[in-house]
C-alpha cells in the first residue's frame, strides 16, 4: 500500500540554520504531497502542497519540491526560526485518506 | 474565521462509560474524516465521510462509531470506550476535490480511558 518515510527525529538546530527534512514515499500513480506542522499543543496545520510532478510547494520560508524520478519530497528552509520549533508531518493523499509519515521533532535553539 | 471545532480538548472517562467527541465545521465542506495520534504510529485514520449520511472505515474503526446526519458535523462514538483507545484525536475537513487542497484539521481531542 501506500506509505511515507520521514527522517527520524529528534533534530536540534541553531537559529538561522539550514534545515532539511528528508521525506520519501511509496505509491501508485502520482498522489498530492503535503507537509503539516503541529506546534505544541494545537492541531495539524497545512505548511504547503504540490499536486504534480516538479512542483514546488512554498510557504513561510519552507520549501519542497515533487520529484517522482526519487519519489520524494524534502522539505528545507535556508534560515530557522526558534517560532519554527514544532512536529513536521509529510503525507500523501491516497484514496479518501491522508497518508502520514510518524512526524519529526525539530527544536530550534536561540 | 473558517475552522474545525472539536469539543472536548481534554477527557478523561472510564472504561465502558459511553462518550461522544464532537466535530463541527463552519466551511461547507463536503468531506469529514476522523484520525488517532499516538506516539510511534503516527496519525491513522478512524472513519471518513464523503459527504450527509455517507460514511466509511478508515484503517482503525474498531470501537468507534460516526454518524453524519448534518454537512457541518460529524461525531466520533466510543459507545464502550476502553484503555486502548487513549489517545489524541483529530477531525479533518476539506472541499469535494479528492482533498488535492489538503485538509483543515481542528485542534485535537485528548482522551484518556482509565
Amino acid at each position: 500500500g501506500n506509505s511515507v518515510t520521514q527522517m527520524e527525529g529528534p533534530v536540534t538546530l541553531s537559529e538561522e540554520a539550514f534545515l532539511t527534512i528528508n521525506c520519501t514515499y511509496t505509491a501508485t500513480g502520482y498522489p498530492s504531497l503535503f507537509w503539516y506542522v503541529q506546534y505544541p499543543g494545537e492541531g495539524l496545520q497545512l505548511l504547503l502542497k504540490a499536486t504534480k510532478a516538479d512542483d514546488k510547494g512554498s510557504n513561510k520560508g519552507f520549501e519542497a519540491t515533487y520529484r517522482k524520478e526519487t519519489t520524494s519530497f524534502h522539505l528545507e528552509k535556508g534560515s530557522v526560526q526558534v517560532s519554527d520549533s514544532a512536529v513536521y508531518f509529510c503525507a500523501l493523499k491516497s484514496s479518501e485518506k491522508l497518508v502520514f509519515g510518524k512526524g519529526t521533532k525539530l527544536t530550534v535553539n536561540p | 474565521e473558517a475552522q474545525v471545532t472539536q469539543n472536548p480538548r481534554y477527557l478523561i472517562t472510564v472504561t465502558g462509560k459511553k462518550l461522544t467527541v464532537t466535530c463541527s465545521q463552519n466551511m461547507n465542506h463536503e468531506y469529514m474524516s476522523w484520525y488517532r495520534q499516538d506516539p510511534g504510529l503516527g496519525l491513522r485514520q478512524i472513519y471518513y465521510s464523503m459527504n450527509v449520511e455517507v460514511t466509511d472505515k478508515g484503517d482503525v474503526p474498531e470501537g468507534y462509531k460516526v454518524s453524519r446526519k448534518e454537512k457541518r458535523n460529524f461525531p466520533l462514538i466510543l459507545e464502550s470506550p476502553s484503555p486502548n483507545q487513549t489517545s489524541l484525536y483529530f477531525c479533518a475537513s476539506s472541499f469535494g476535490d479528492r482533498g488535492r487542497v489538503g485538509y483543515t484539521f481542528g485542534s485535537g481531542t485528548r482522551l484518556t480511558v482509565v
